[in-house]
């Protein structure tokens, strides 16, 4: 399996447009999650999908911030409009809920976001 | 979910035992013991988890102490590769919380690996 696949890997855009981030979980997977990482707040958990329903958004810092997963294989996290402390890295991971009950988190690369 | 600490960095000498402690004395009777690490630039990384037994698999050993307030993963030959910042993480199985609780991975042990 490729892991868990994100794009862009990098993105730099200007403050107020529009900012699409894209996961691919691993195949089979039912849980996918998004992380944003900053050295001041270390990686929170943004939102979080089971069965590609969003479970808990109670992480997503305000609403020009929301999150779709459309289906078993795709999500997004979508910023509209972005501001310069958007800046960081996010990271979109995925688990399987398998018969030993381990629900360990894959990763995927990162998205690195800079908002000018 | 319950809080843990660790000691902001070590560092270790290549091809020794690497020892990197982790408390969490509030923890609750069904919330594993989890660790990850994330080297530069990558997406943190699973290790190990453990519920009250000591546990070991290809890349370390997990030590959780029999009252479970604490625990030490055991990187038994470190080498260079192995230079990364190492979370401890508690949660019950299945269970994630973003804000609120704020499930975040804390500041970690950032592990420096010499020759």
């Amino acid at each position: 399996d490729a892991g868990v696949i994100q794009s862009p890997r990098h993105e730099v855009t200007e403050m107020g447009q529009e900012v699409t981030l894209r996961c691919k979980p691993i195949s089979g997977h039912d849980y996918l999650f998004w992380y944003r990482q900053t050295m001041m707040r270390g990686l929170e958990l943004l939102i979080y999908f089971n069965n590609n329903v969003p479970i808990d958004d109670s992480g997503m810092p305000e609403d020009r911030f929301s999150a779709k997963m459309p289906n078993a294989s795709f999500s997004t996290l979508k910023i509209q409009p972005s501001e310069p402390r958007d800046s960081a890295v996010y990271f979109c991971a995925s688990s399987l809920k398998g018969a030993l009950f381990t629900d360990t988190q894959y990763f995927g690369p990162g998205t690195r976001l800079t908002v000018l | 979910d319950a809080k843990t600490t660790q000691p902001p960095s070590m560092d270790c000498a290549e091809g020794r035992a690497a020892n990197l402690p982790c408390n969490h004395s509030t923890i609750s009777g069904n919330e594993y013991v989890y660790w990850y690490r994330q080297i530069h630039s990558q997406g943190p990384q699973y290790i190990i988890h453990g519920l009250k037994n000591n546990e070991t698999n290809e890349m370390a050993s997990l030590i959780i102490t029999e009252d479970r307030k604490s625990s030490t993963l055991i990187l038994p030959h470190a080498t260079l590769r192995d230079t990364a910042v190492y979370y401890c993480i508690v949660r019950v199985h299945g269970v994630f919380k973003a804000a609120g609780n704020k499930l975040t991975f804390g500041g970690g042990t950032r592990v420096l690996v010499k020759p």
